[in-house]
C-alpha cells in the first residue's frame, strides 16, 4: 500500500534559520502530495499541495517541489519565525483510494 | 463561515463505557472522513461517509466502532465498550466534490481511564 516517510523530530532552529523537512513516499500511480500544519491544540490546516511531477506548491514562505524521480516532497522555508513552531505532516492522496495517507509528522520548534 | 466543528473537544471515559464523537462538516460539504491519531503516530484513516452512506470503512476496527452521517445532523463516530488502547485524538475532515481537498476539525481527544 501507499506510505509516507518523514524525518523524525523535533527539529530545533533559531529564528531566521533555513528549514528543510524531508518527506519521501511510496505509491502506485500518480498521487497528489500535500503538507499540512498542526498548531498546538488545533486541527490540521492545509499548507500547500502539488498535483503532478515538477509542480511546486508554495504558501506563507513555505515551498515544496514534487520530485517523481526521487519520490520526494521536501518542505523548505528560507527564514523561519517563532510562529512557525508546529507539527508538519506530509501526506499523499491517490485516486485509487478515498483517503489521505499521512506521515508521522515532524515537530518544529523555533526559538527567538 | 464556520469550518469543521467537532465536539466534545475532550472526552474522558472509563473502560467499558461508550464514546460518541460528533462532527459537523463545512456547510455544503457532503463528504466526511474520520481519522485517528495515536501518540507519536500520524493520522490513520478510519472511515469515509457521504450523506446516509458509508463509502469506505476499511480503516475502522470491525468490532466496537461504528460511524454514521445521517441526512440531517452531524456525523457520529461511536465507540462501544472503550478500552485504554482507544485513547487517541480523533479528527474529522470534510470535503466538497474535490475529495482530495479535505478540511479538518480541531479533533476530539479521548482518554480512557
Amino acid at each position: 500500500g501507499d506510505s509516507v516517510t518523514q524525518m523524525e523530530g523535533p527539529v530545533t532552529l533559531s529564528e531566521e534559520a533555513f528549514l528543510t523537512i524531508n518527506c519521501t513516499y511510496t505509491a502506485t500511480g500518480y498521487p497528489s502530495l500535500f503538507w499540512y500544519v498542526q498548531y498546538p491544540g488545533e486541527g490540521l490546516q492545509l499548507l500547500l499541495k502539488a498535483t503532478k511531477a515538477d509542480d511546486k506548491g508554495s504558501n506563507k514562505g513555505f515551498e515544496a517541489t514534487y520530485r517523481k524521480e526521487t519520490t520526494s516532497f521536501h518542505l523548505e522555508k528560507g527564514s523561519v519565525q517563532v510562529s512557525d513552531s508546529a507539527v508538519y505532516f506530509c501526506a499523499l492522496w491517490n485516486s485509487g483510494y478515498s483517503t489521505l495517507t499521512f506521515g508521522k509528522g515532524t515537530m518544529l520548534l523555533v526559538s527567538p | 463561515n464556520a469550518g469543521v466543528m467537532q465536539n466534545p473537544r475532550h472526552l474522558v471515559r472509563r473502560r467499558g463505557q461508550e464514546a460518541r464523537l460528533r462532527c459537523s462538516p463545512v456547510k455544503g460539504h457532503s463528504h466526511v472522513y474520520w481519522y485517528r491519531q495515536l501518540p507519536e503516530e500520524g493520522l490513520k484513516f478510519m472511515v469515509y461517509l457521504q450523506k446516509e452512506n458509508i463509502i469506505d470503512e476499511s480503516g475502522m476496527p470491525k468490532e466496537r466502532f461504528s460511524a454514521e452521517f445521517p441526512k440531517e445532523g452531524p456525523s457520529i463516530l461511536r465507540i462501544q465498550q472503550v478500552v485504554r488502547g482507544d485513547s487517541a485524538a480523533y479528527f474529522c475532515a470534510s470535503s466538497g466534490k474535490t475529495v482530495n481537498e479535505q478540511f479538518f476539525g480541531p479533533g476530539t481527544r479521548l482518554t480512557v481511564l
